[in-house]
């Protein structure tokens, strides 16, 4: 079965500064899909970004960027001069590329992330 | 666009009543997935419907719970009768058919068990 790990249940970052969330999961599969979602309090879990295994190239949205490695089974998410909306649980999700039987998604324990202004 | 819409946001029930949570897919989306987080666990998969039917039904803990999705629209899950181990913040999510990248995610229902 899959799992997805994280290990830093907390995380604080001062406003402007960058952040790196760790994301480590397991799987036998070649194909599959990463994702970081993020939770604001009390509010609806939103895609901030996906990674598609076959694909080299980190993915990267505006501030929010991934270090995929592959080999490692490594997914970590940076965010880059860190602002007060950026404060929430981050949750890390793996998804098989199996469409038949992999419509799961398998996510981590999350990372709450504090904003210092 | 309305997103996946969850009620009752927060629901305080003691053990051996019942409760039925709710939840309204994005209109259109034939996948509807229900999840479940335990205080400081990860979120589970509890089971996935396309349209009415029940496509994976794997994570359901216990029969205890029970999942309906009437006429592929909104879709219920019932716990009864409720005990201690099932509270938790229980999560909505719908997807197109034949969407690999996102599910779309409710704000939940917390569920406290007293």
């Amino acid at each position: 079965a899959q799992t997805v790990t994280q290990s830093q249940p907390e995380m604080s970052v001062q406003e402007a500064e960058t952040v790196t969330l760790s994301c480590t999961y397991d799987t036998s599969e070649s194909d599959y899909y990463l994702f970081w979602y993020k939770q604001p309090p009390s509010r609806q879990m939103i895609l901030v970004i996906r990674q598609e295994a076959y694909k080299q190239q980190n993915a990267t949205e505006n501030r929010f960027s991934v270090n995929f490695q592959k080999a490692a089974k490594s997914f970590s998410l940076k965010i880059s001069d860190s602002q007060l909306g950026d404060a929430a649980m981050y949750f890390c999700a793996y998804r098989s590329g199996v469409l038949k039987t992999g419509n799961q998604f398998y996510f981590g324990t999350g990372t709450s992330l504090t904003v210092i202004p | 666009e309305a997103g996946v819409t969850q009620f009752p946001s927060h629901s305080v029930i003691e053990k051996g009543q019942t409760v039925t949570l709710r939840c309204d897919p994005i209109s259109g989306h034939d996948n509807l997935y229900w999840y479940r987080r335990v205080m400081g666990k990860e979120i589970k998969f509890l089971l996935h419907f396309v349209k009415e039917s029940k496509q994976d039904e794997s994570g359901m803990p216990n029969n205890r719970f029970l999942a309906e999705r009437t006429g592929g629209t909104y879709s219920t899950l019932k716990v009864q009768p409720a005990e201690l181990e099932d509270s938790g913040v229980y999560f909505c999510a719908s997807s197109q058919e034949g969407n690999r990248y996102e599910q779309f995610f409710g704000p939940g229902t917390r569920l406290t068990v007293l």
